[in-house]
């Protein structure tokens, strides 16, 4: 099956730095990635819906300018996040969108996720 | 806007049956999937029901749609301990490629030896 990888899997960064995730689809093209963020025992929140070549478009409530994203190539896509705070620190994870020949249009794809903690 | 709900946590011993509940609102939804979460992991896709479909079976894997009360429940048979996991529904609504999944909020599924 199709396979998503995520680097790092885990990351401790200094409040006030930047931390760049790659989301790397391994054996498949993705057009679209997705960037979702997951906190203790919760759901996972959609943050932003990345096209490649294209500008993210991010839900409400999400900063843009905050959680940078970049989609460059149809196999990676970047979440950068900016001047990191501890309330950043989550379990970000993203997925890829592939095109299937069957009577499922569309499957997403989950990578393994990164735990950012922002001391 | 759309929300999915599910039961926060199930225990159940080896060897029953679980059954996992969501409730969902769109009625637009296509598809619905069920999700599996091992600790510290990512989400892995165990099934999935077209709208149009009442039940799917899959292995140990029972899924019932009712579409009219907007119910959908996961039924897992022979539980193991390695089913032991959060467990997280999803609907996708209408609209192709554009549309995004709505998760719902987790089921904690203990299994006790």
């Amino acid at each position: 099956g199709a396979v998503v990888s995520q680097h790092p899997s885990w990351v401790i960064c200094k409040s006030g730095t930047s931390v760049k995730i790659e989301c790397r689809s391994l054996d498949f093209q993705a057009t679209t990635m997705f960037w979702y963020r997951q906190f203790p025992k919760q759901s996972l929140m959609l943050m932003a819906t990345s096209n490649e070549g294209s500008k993210a478009t991010y839900e409400q409530g999400v900063e843009k300018d905050k959680f940078l994203i970049n989609h460059a190539s149809l196999t990676l896509s970047t979440l950068t996040v900016t001047s990191a705070h501890p309330e950043d620190s989550s379990f970000y994870i993203c997925s890829a969108r592939v095109r299937l020949g069957t009577d499922l249009s569309y499957e997403q794809y989950f990578g393994p996720g990164t735990r950012l903690t922002v001391t | 806007g759309e929300d999915v709900e599910q039961s926060l946590f199930l225990s159940v011993r080896e060897g029953d049956s679980s059954v996992i509940n969501c409730t969902y609102t769109d009625s637009s939804s296509t598809y619905l999937y069920w999700y599996k979460q091992e600790p510290g992991a990512g989400l892995q896709l165990l099934t999935y029901i077209f709208s149009n479909m009442d039940m799917k079976q899959d292995q140990r894997l029972t899924v019932l749609l009712n579409k009219k009360d907007k119910h959908l429940s996961l039924r897992i048979a022979d539980t193991q301990t390695g089913d032991s996991a959060i467990y997280f529904c999803a609907e996708k609504g209408y609209g192709g490629a554009t549309n995004k999944l709505i998760f719902g909020t987790g089921t904690l599924l203990a299994v006790q030896p």
